[in-house]
């Protein structure tokens, strides 16, 4: 069993909808998570990071996260065409290193 | 702005040559730089920690004879592809731990732009 394990998609929504990712983690003593972007041939940038159970909001994502389900996901609201890219949960082990899902890679059709 | 650079961001060699990427942090002084390796469609998975002043830590399954890695100061640190295969040929990227601010669960890496690398 991968530690951090995602859909790899892709996940094609149109503009303005709402796309939703999802992330399991096999370590329940987790307690920090992280959602990154990824655009293809780029590096990875953190869009959001959640260490409490339930959501919480920045601008159009959402994170949830329901440690007693060891689930993690990822609401983008009003999907944009810029919003295609791959996108990476990530959990942290330890104080500092990171340990990455597959990806799932998001379409958002104009 | 970045707060990591890493160089070069593409290269492409001859089979058995050896490649030198850097990657260092900008405004802080990191005692703490992983390297990562992702394969088309695959996601980053972590090589080796590098610590300065010390030996690099290796993950399960990675050569430290083929990747030497080098954290000679507290902003620098180098991996070395040695007699790079095309099997060799991926996107790594560096990071780096930003020190002195416990523990950062907000922002525990910085990320670096990444490496193509090309073997023919």
């Amino acid at each position: 069993q991968k530690e951090v394990e995602q859909n790899s998609g892709p996940l094609s929504v149109p503009e303005g909808a709402i796309a939703s990712l999802n992330c399991t983690y096999s370590d329940r003593g987790s307690q920090s998570f992280f959602w990154y972007r990824q655009y293809s041939g780029k590096s990875p940038e953190l869009i959001m990071f959640i260490y409490s159970n339930g959501d919480k909001e920045d601008g159009r994502f959402t994170a949830q996260l329901n440690k007693a389900s060891q689930y993690v996901s990822l609401l983008i609201r009003d999907s944009q065409p810029s919003d295609s890219a791959t996108y990476l949960c990530a959990v942290l082990r330890g104080s500092y290193k990171l340990i990455f899902g597959s990806g799932t890679r998001l379409l958002v059709r104009p | 702005g970045a707060v990591v650079s890493q160089h070069p961001s593409w290269v492409i060699c001859k089979s058995g040559t050896s490649v030198k990427i850097e990657c260092r942090s900008l405004d802080f002084q990191a005692t703490t730089m992983f390297w990562y390796r992702q394969f088309p469609k695959q996601s980053l998975m972590l090589m080796a920690t590098s610590n300065e002043g010390s030996k690099a830590t290796y993950e399960q399954g990675v050569e430290k004879d083929k990747f030497l890695i080098n954290h000679a100061s507290l902003t620098l640190s180098t991996l070395t592809v040695t007699s790079a295969h095309p099997e060799d040929s991926s996107f790594y990227i560096c990071s780096a731990r930003r020190p002195g601010t416990g523990v950062r669960r907000d922002q525990p890496q910085h990320f670096g732009d990444g490496t193509r690398l090309s073997i023919l």
